[in-house]
């Protein structure tokens, strides 16, 4: 099993919608989560934190839920600017390596 | 400048040849991580540099590839008798920890 498991989608939204996207882990180990944005052919870009009790910033809202290993990113009112691909990040310990990347999901926001 | 720089941004070589690309993070930063992605693939670790403490070499996918900072800073990814599956755009990225981290734009590099 992958550490990081994401659906590649593409997800095709209008704009203004809201989509959802999840993330699993298979290390209960793992102590710190991310989500990146990566534009088409250029660097990936951190997008937010994950913290325990869940953090909003602006239209993003990202959850983690230890119990089942997973973390979500949710955007609400999609904007044409946010179609990318959001990659999730886990952590495992402060100790050597420490960040697993997902392959990513892409996301469509049309018009 | 400001952010993390990486050399050269293209680099074409031939089979069997060997390459170097370079890596130059932001200042104070300790933390160093070298990363390929394939087109339409996601990051792929390499090998990770923290301070003065040994590096995590367990993602370097063979004996070709090796990978050293000097003084703690400016960083030097080699790939020796390059062959066409190492054709990938190589990320460098450096953090203070195990937080944010800054990506530099990447080199191309395509083995011919």
């Amino acid at each position: 099993r992958k550490e990081v498991e994401q659906d590649p989608g593409p997800f095709n939204v209008p704009e203004g919608a809201t989509v959802a996207f999840n993330c699993t882990y298979s290390n209960s180990a793992s102590q710190s989560f991310f989500w990146y944005r990566q534009d088409c052919r250029k660097e990936p870009k951190l997008l937010m934190s994950v913290y325990s009790s869940g953090n909003e910033d602006g239209r993003f809202t990202a959850q983690l839920n230890r119990a089942s290993q997973y973390i979500s990113l949710l955007i609400r009112d999609s904007k044409l600017s946010d179609s990318a691909t959001y990659l999730c990040v886990v952590g495992r310990s402060n100790s050597g390596y420490a960040l697993n990347f997902g392959k990513g999901t892409s996301l469509l926001v049309t018009p | 400048g400001a952010g993390v720089s990486q050399s050269p941004s293209n680099k074409v070589t031939e089979k069997g040849k060997d390459v170097e690309l370079r890596c130059d993070p932001i200042s104070g930063h300790t933390a160093l991580y070298w990363y390929r992605q394939s087109l339409g693939q996601g990051l792929e670790f390499l090998i990770y540099f923290q301070g003065n403490s040994a590096p995590d070499k367990s993602g370097l996918p063979s004996d070709r590839f090796s990978a050293e900072r000097t003084g703690g800073s400016v960083s030097t990814l080699t790939i020796q008798r390059t062959q066409q599956e190492d054709s990938a755009v190589y990320l460098c990225a450096s953090s203070l920890g195990l937080e944010k981290l800054f990506f530099g734009s990447g080199t191309q590099l395509s083995v011919l």
